[in-house]
């Protein structure tokens, strides 16, 4: 059965940084893409960031460019995310998730956590 | 960007019923490689998401045949029939084509 936990969000200030961990199992983690999306409280979807199987290529949306940075252990079969310079708008529950076997997509989902980032 | 419009924002459907659920994206999400990268989600409520639809019209491991997906280019739909109580919850289309990855903004289904 695959598994994604993620773990390390909480209360941060404006400006810290907080480092995300997703723990993988069930599957060959270093299969596979990896990703990050993110909702706002009450919000809809949004993607993150997403890596490539062995960490060679990453993607993000414009607002976390040069502030977060995705990767992975696949040793450790596990996904990070590191958010640096962080604001009131990255307050959100972050799902780490799975791409599927051949198409991207978030085949499955963690069950969150809670980043929110205030004074 | 692609833009990801969902229609409509909510729907009201009585057990037993069937509904449709629209997404249109502002580009075509055919990729170069000759495959339409676009996936359905489910949201229950206080649940994650989860995957029930994707390239356009594959279903899951594990998803209702009452589930189906269809459409081409930059308009696609959603079917559920036979609706029960656990499809309440926040439908999401999104893309998977080009990044920015991008979702619509959701239709939430309620029981009438």
């Amino acid at each position: 059965e695959v598994q994604l936990v993620e773990s390390g969000g909480g209360l941060v200030q404006p400006g810290r940084s907080m480092k995300l961990s997703c723990a993988a199992s069930g599957f060959t983690f270093s299969n596979y893409g990896m990703a990050w999306v993110r909702q706002a409280p009450t919000k809809g979807l949004e993607w993150v960031a997403t890596i490539s199987y062995d960490g060679s290529s990453t993607y993000y949306r414009d607002s976390v460019k040069g502030r977060f940075t995705i990767s992975r252990d696949n040793a450790k079969s596990t996904l990070y995310l590191q958010m640096n310079s962080l604001r009131s708008e990255d307050t959100a529950t972050y799902y780490c998730t799975r791409e599927g076997a051949h198409y991207p997509g978030f085949a499955y989902w963690g069950q969150g956590t809670l980043v929110t980032v205030s004074s | 960007d692609v833009v990801m419009t969902q229609t409509p924002v909510s729907l009201s459907v009585s057990l037993g019923g069937q509904v449709s659920i629209s997404c249109r994206s502002s580009q075509s999400l055919v990729h170069n490689n000759g495959n339409t990268y676009l996936s359905w989600y489910l949201q229950k409520p206080g649940q994650s998401p989860q995957l029930l639809i994707y390239k356009v019209s594959n279903r899951f491991s594990g998803i209702s045949d009452r589930f189906s997906g269809s459409g081409s280019g930059t308009d696609f739909t959603l079917k559920i029939s036979r609706v029960e109580p656990d499809d309440l919850g926040v439908y999401y289309c999104g893309q998977g084509t080009q990044y920015p990855r991008t979702f619509g903004g959701g239709t939430k289904l309620e029981l009438k």
